[in-house]
């Protein structure tokens, strides 16, 4: 089937303004995880969930960014009062059931979110 | 705590030149690393793990855990490796496998 799917490709919004970023993961993939990645630097782990297990959202920058998922499908990235630090590609991605026990599932991403904070 | 380095932001070789992209890692218990590239306007994909030992278009990688290494070499580089690569570790986080990756190495090869 489909790969990751991501929406909006782009997004800009105003200082200020509050956003929301879609992920849709592929179907059966019940690890859904969020990057950062700004212009020039490499990945930065927002929040990873894992099934029904509580999410480790110990990559978020600030209490101005939350996520959900529901069940094992959709997750949205909300972003609150953006700032223009808040700028960059967003990028999620998914695998199949990540338990430590069993050989690593690979990450498929999908292609980002571009936020342009202005 | 688990970390993953990669110390070079940017790499430039001319093509046919030998290419060897550096990877340090610092994890207390048994290593899972991985190279992910993402090359020009595509999504960031799996390129090589460690366990397979395989190479993938020209590209291997030994994981050295005396020197808690992986870097990824090749021995004639070619324009279409230019990208950005990212180390990765997979790690036990709370019963669940969880990847941290590197800051990434922008391969540049010039013609």
């Amino acid at each position: 089937g489909a790969g990751v799917s991501q929406s909006p490709s782009n997004k800009v919004t105003e200082k200020g303004k509050d956003v929301e970023l879609r992920c849709d993961p592929i179907s059966g993939h019940t690890a859904l995880y969020w990057y950062r990645q700004r212009l020039g630097q490499g990945l930065e782990f927002l929040i990873y969930f894992q099934g029904n297990s509580a999410p480790d959202k110990s990559g978020l920058p600030s209490d101005r960014f939350s996520a959900e998922r529901t069940g094992e499908s959709v997750s949205t990235l909300t972003i609150q009062r953006t700032q223009q630090e808040d700028s960059a590609v967003y990028l999620c991605a998914s695998s199949r059931v990540s338990d430590f026990r069993s050989s690593y599932n690979e990450q498929f991403f999908g292609p980002g979110t571009r936020l342009t904070v202005l | 705590a688990q970390r993953v380095t990669q110390p070079e932001k940017l790499l430039s070789v001319f093509k046919g030149a030998p290419v060897e992209l550096k990877c340090n890692y610092s994890y207390s218990g048994s290593p899972e690393l991985f190279w992910y590239v993402q090359y020009s306007r595509q999504r960031l994909q799996l390129l090589l793990r460690h366990i397979s030992r395989e190479s993938i278009k020209g590209f291997t990688a030994d994981l050295n855990k005396g020197e808690t290494s992986f870097h990824l070499k090749k021995p004639f580089a070619q324009e279409e490796d230019s990208a950005m690569y990212y180390c990765a570790l997979s790690h036990n986080s709370g019963g669940y496998q969880k990847v941290t990756f590197g800051t990434g190495t922008k391969l540049q090869v010039i013609p």
